[in-house]
């Protein structure tokens, strides 16, 4: 069965420095790729998808990931970070129907 | 608006008491999904189910049970063999079998022992 590992359990940033979450998967193959994020108090919301095409995917609020198939990589990144984006990130990938979800990542941003 | 209604949004349970949380859905999604969330350790999916009347098991489904008696509506019953249910319960919805369409979200039961 698939798995997802996200290597940064917990980030701190200043307001406008560059993020990068990493996210990898377990084998390779066609995969459907998400990311999604948890605002304190809120339920999950999805940032960005991939299934084919572009593996550079642009999503809501300035994120985009890219698609390594070599790497078996789903990297999040946003240029600048505001403080607004302080959250819990998710990485998952579909395995037969199902999303098998990665730790977490739990990003603070300072002002 | 269509979406995804769990209730209650947090829960006392009484040791060896069992307890019921509902998620209903209005989008016309034919799967459901059960997780559970803990800190650190994501979310890992209790049960799942494709079509009416019928249900898998996900990675801890041990002490847990659910049914899916209609295409809205799909339960959760945390039974007193959870020997640790204080956790954070999402229930989540996708459209057809076999799409590539992401999960949609409720807003979570946190359900915790007195």
């Amino acid at each position: 069965a698939q798995s997802v590992s996200q290597h940064n359990h917990h980030v701190i940033l200043s307001e406008a420095a560059s993020l990068e979450l990493g996210c990898n998967y377990s084998y390779g193959g066609t995969v459907n790729l998400f990311w999604y994020v948890q605002y304190p108090g809120q339920h999950l919301q999805l940032l960005l998808k991939y299934f084919s095409g572009d593996p550079l995917v642009k999503g809501i609020k300035g994120f985009e990931a890219e698609f390594i198939k070599s790497k078996f990589s789903f990297n999040l990144r946003k240029p600048s970070v505001q403080w607004s984006d302080t959250a819990e990130y998710f990485c998952a990938v579909m395995d037969t129907d199902k999303l098998i979800f990665g730790t977490g990542t739990r990003l603070q941003v300072f002002p | 608006d269509g979406g995804i209604t769990q209730s209650p949004k947090y829960l006392f349970r009484k040791e060896g008491q069992n307890v019921t949380l509902s998620c209903e859905q209005n989008l016309n999604h034919d799967a459901m999904y059960w997780y559970r969330q803990d800190p650190g350790q994501g979310l890992r999916l209790i049960y799942y189910s494709q079509i009416v009347n019928d249900f898998q098991k996900g990675d801890i489904a041990e002490g847990y049970s659910v049914s899916r008696e209609k295409k809205e509506s799909f339960p959760l019953t945390v039974t007193s063999a959870q020997k640790n249910p204080t956790a954070f319960y999402l229930c989540a919805s996708r459209p057809n079998l076999g799409s590539n369409q992401p999960q949609h979200f409720g807003d979570g039961t946190r359900l915790s022992i007195l």
